[in-house]
């Protein structure tokens, strides 16, 4: 599969503890996109990369949560100190710009933060 | 702000029956506009965007620039077009905005 991946597909972890989530994106696919989605709603922005560099962080994303793409390739996003409010799919998605900005969705990682 | 508007969670229709799915937003300038679609069990998938004026498994959907609109239309709904359906226009930096979506539920 060529596709978008993430890892793990499933994570449960107790409130206060950090979870590290991975995303590989297309081979080539120079800008990445994380969204987060609560159950009824649809995804939404997290943050963005062009390559290695993170050029958009939305107020979503508190101090709390950090995103990293080193090398431009995988991007992994943290969250220290969970709380049950993050619990949600989080999204991953690739694009290059030739490919007229079709996003390329993973199937996500659901965390649940008891 | 830039904002989508699904007003409808649910359509629930029989097979045959047309399907007009209602996307309204709000955007200065012009925007570009998709609709996503989710399986069940699958990924989010591009399904089509306003600036193709292509057709996908049926579906059409027409840019009404007066009414901030940006419907999706099938005139022959099929029960495989059972999905969570997403309109989404591009924001800054090309993210996706996406409305809250709108489940079709095809009956036989």
């Amino acid at each position: 599969d060529t596709g978008v991946s993430q890892d793990p597909r499933h994570k449960i972890t107790k409130r206060g503890q950090n979870v590290t989530f991975r995303c590989d994106p297309i081979s080539e696919h120079n800008r990445l996109y994380w969204y987060r989605q609560t159950l009824g709603q649809g995804p939404e922005f997290l943050t963005y990369f062009q390559n290695e560099a993170q050029l958009e962080k939305s107020r979503l994303l508190s101090d709390r949560f950090s995103a990293e793409r080193p090398k431009g390739s995988f991007s992994t996003l943290e969250i220290q100190r969970t709380e049950q409010g993050d619990s949600a799919m989080y999204l991953c998605a690739s694009t290059r710009q030739t490919e007229q900005e079709t996003q390329y969705f993973g199937p996500g990682t659901r965390l649940l933060v008891l | 702000a830039q904002r989508v508007t699904q007003p409808e969670k649910l359509l629930s229709v029989f097979k045959g029956a047309p399907v007009e799915l209602k996307c309204n937003y709000s955007y200065s300038g012009s925007p570009e506009l998709f609709w996503y679609v989710q399986y069940s069990r699958q990924r989010l998938q591009l399904l089509l965007r306003h600036i193709s004026r292509e057709s996908i498994k049926g579906f059409t959907a027409d840019l009404n620039k007066g009414e901030t609109s940006f419907h999706l239309k099938k005139p022959f709904a099929q029960e495989e077009d059972s999905a969570m359906y997403y309109c989404a226009p591009l924001g800054g930096y090309n993210k996706l905005i996406f409305g809250a979506g709108t489940r079709l539920a095809v009956h036989p």
